[in-house]
């Protein structure tokens, strides 16, 4: 079974830019989520999606937005690049259905580099 | 929403001691409880889980502990090795959906 493939794995975008990262999640799993992992500030939640709809929303600006397609894949954008953006983005993918029943799978991260 | 607190943020421990990193949540419908291990330059991966029916759970040298009431959960890794080294992630996600809400992680160090 395939893992989480998240691409680009590296991307160097200027201030003022926008981006768009990818994530295909373990076949059979319909929930994606998001997250930025920076120093000293852990993994912190983005967003979640399942169905194509946007389930859940961490504390993020409105810049940073995400999709999901109807074969599960998800993309996330984020638009007007700050240099504070620069992170590793994590995707991660579980079954989604809830009720305890969440391992999630990550995949090995996009790590953004704002100049 | 779920807030998670994880401390210590560094963890230097000899290598054949044992190592505790201790979690609270806030969110007391939290049902899940996982803990992720990152190597440097790797994904996070899962290495134990426990759900709120239980009160702790063990595989070879990991073990963690639930405490419901007081809402916080531990990890404890016995006899630890080199290989050890590594942030480790606690979180917890409620039944309502797949959100999982992550502290901010341990850098464990095993000393020679």
């Amino acid at each position: 079974k395939a893992g989480v493939t998240q691409t680009p794995r590296y991307l160097i975008k200027t201030r003022g830019q926008q981006v768009t990262l990818s994530c295909s999640p373990i076949s059979g799993h319909r929930s994606v989520s998001w997250y930025q992992q920076t120093p000293g500030q852990g993994l912190q939640f983005l967003f979640e999606y399942f169905s194509e709809t946007q389930r859940n929303k961490g504390n993020f600006p409105g810049r940073f937005s995400g999709r999901q397609f109807s074969n599960s894949r998800s993309e996330m954008n984020v638009s007007t690049l700050e240099l504070g953006d620069s992170a590793l983005y994590l995707c991660a993918s579980s079954a989604g259905t809830g009720g305890g029943n969440t391992e999630a799978f990550f995949g090995q991260g996009t790590r953004l580099t704002v100049v | 929403g779920e807030n998670v607190e994880q401390h210590p943020s560094t963890l230097s421990v000899q290598e054949g001691d044992s190592a505790v990193i201790k979690c609270t949540y806030s969110d007391s419908a939290s049902n899940y409880f996982p803990w992720y291990k990152q190597e440097l330059g790797k994904r996070p991966q899962l290495i134990i889980d426990i759900r709120s029916n239980v009160g702790e759970k063990k595989d070879q040298r990991i073990a963690v502990t639930l405490n419901k009431t007081a809402k916080h959960f531990s990890l404890h890794i016995t006899e630890t090795q080199p290989e050890d080294s590594a942030v480790y992630f606690c979180a917890a996600s409620t039944p309502r959906d797949d959100k999982i809400i992550f502290g901010k992680g341990t850098r464990l160090h095993i000393l020679p």
